[in-house]
């Protein structure tokens, strides 16, 4: 079953770069998936980060673009991001997640969804 | 528009049923996500899909879609559903944005 693990600093100075890996247990990075960012500051709600295919394909919260760089390491199994310009807004829980998507063709729907997540590591930006 | 709105907070009885809504344009393309939320812990997928509960989600949650709308229903809400639920979705510019969070708290 797969696992995810993040890590990094927990304590970043404002105007720094932020960053963060994940690393994948249990199955293999390169799979049918996407891998995601999501963070959640202190008492408020979750907001999407951006996401990578194994492929180096990438989304991006079109609110974080400009500060946003995700990558992927096959021969590590891990995911990383990396946030520039941090400010003490970008203080948070950081999680990753793995992500999947699928197509209803009976009701021309799609899907996506993050059906693994790793447990989280909170990031302090502070002088 | 890719933002998808929540109320900030839903009650239930214990045993009753409760539905939690998520409104948003891209809902009439995308269906919905759910997590649940507990304090300190990460988010747990309980609906994807049409109405699909990944394994060990108990089938007294269900999930249903129309027009702009994607609901979440607990059937014979327990004390230990009581938490924070978001609703997650697509755009089409590939943004995934989150619902504001419902807060449910079981009486």
């Amino acid at each position: 079953q797969v696992q995810l693990q993040e890590s990094g600093p927990g304590l970043v100075k404002p105007s720094g770069t932020l960053s963060l890996t994940c690393a994948v247990s249990g199955g293999s990075i390169s799979s049918s998936n996407w891998w995601s960012w999501v963070r959640q500051p202190p008492g408020k709600g979750l907001e999407w980060i951006g996401e990578i295919y194994h492929s180096g394909s990438t989304n991006y919260n079109p609110s974080l673009k400009s500060r946003v760089t995700i990558s992927v390491d096959k021969s590590k199994n891990q995911f990383s991001l990396k946030l520039s310009s941090v400010t003490a807004a970008d203080t948070a829980v950081y999680y990753c997640a793995r992500s999947g998507a699928d197509y209803d063709p009976q009701y021309y729907y799609y899907y996506y969804y993050m059906d693994v997540w790793g447990k989280g590591t909170t990031v302090t930006v502070s002088s | 528009s890719s933002e998808l709105t929540q109320d900030p907070a839903v009650s239930v009885a214990l045993g009753q049923t409760v539905r939690i809504t998520c409104q948003g344009d891209s809902l009439r393309s995308y269906y919905a996500s759910w997590y649940q939320q507990k304090p300190g812990q990460a988010p747990v997928l309980v609906i994807y899909g049409k109405n699909n509960r990944p394994s060990g989600i108990p089938d007294r949650f269900s999930g249903s879609s129309s027009g702009n709308t994607a609901s979440l229903t607990i059937t014979g809400a327990q004390a230990e559903d009581e938490a924070d639920y978001y609703c997650n979705s697509r755009d089409s510019s590939g943004n995934h944005p989150f619902g504001g969070g419902t807060k449910l708290t079981v009486l």
